[in-house]
């Protein structure tokens, strides 16, 4: 099974910041990486997809990058309404795998 | 506008059986594959079981395999998963989602105790 190692865990900054999340398979996956957004109570959310593609009406501000085996997603300036957790998910291979999600407090 | 909307959860005894449901619409459903995803209260992500197009093929995840079924019906835009021999491990919040999770249904709750 391809396990996928997210950092950090918890994460806390402020309006503006540039934050990256980050998640490193333990295989090639591809580029086949998406990225999700969760807030309590909701279901995940599609930011970004196969790595680097956004999402139809997800703002710019969010970005990803990576191969091989590190991938990251970036949010440019900070918004508060970018609360939430954030998980990657490899679909390169079965079974498909999700990183254990960075908590992403807005201070 | 995708929707995906699921049925079916509940409270049930260990090494009984429930089935979900989910209904969808908005799209053409027999051009996706379609899975399950399920979530334990307070914890993360889990890829439960997949389907393809027309059924043919299903996949799933080492300790659902020989307990839980995944199935659709294309005719009426449903998708299920048949769980049976259910264990306090598999409580959770089971998400309906097109593949390769796009988009996902509000979710079901199923709550395996005695």
């Amino acid at each position: 099974d391809i396990q996928m190692t997210q950092s950090p865990s918890l994460l806390s900054a402020s309006v503006g910041d540039r934050v990256t999340i980050n998640c490193k398979a333990s295989q090639n996956i591809n580029k086949y990486l998406n990225w999700y957004q969760q807030k309590l109570g909701e279901a995940p959310k599609l930011l970004i997809y196969n790595t680097n593609n956004l999402q139809t009406g997800i703002p710019s501000r969010f970005s990803g990058s990576g191969s091989g085996t590190d991938y990251t997603l970036t949010i440019s300036s900070l918004q508060p309404e970018d609360f939430g957790t954030y998980f990657c998910f490899q679909h390169n291979s079965w079974p498909l795998t999700f990183g254990s999600g960075t908590k992403l407090e807005i201070k | 506008e995708v929707q995906l909307v699921e049925s079916g959860g509940g409270l049930v005894q260990p090494g009984r059986s429930l089935k979900l449901s989910c209904a969808a619409s908005g799209f053409t459903f027999s051009d996706y594959y379609m899975a399950w995803v399920r979530q334990a209260p307070t914890k993360g992500l889990e890829w439960v079981a997949s389907i393809s197009y027309d059924g043919g093929s299903t996949y799933y995840r080492d300790s659902v395999k020989g307990r839980f079924t995944i199935s659709r019906d294309n005719a009426k835009s449903s998708l299920y998963l048949q769980m049976d021999s259910l264990r306090s491990e598999d409580t959770a919040t089971y998400y309906c989602t097109r593949y390769v999770m796009d988009a996902w249904g509000q979710g079901a709750s199923v709550t395996v105790s005695s």
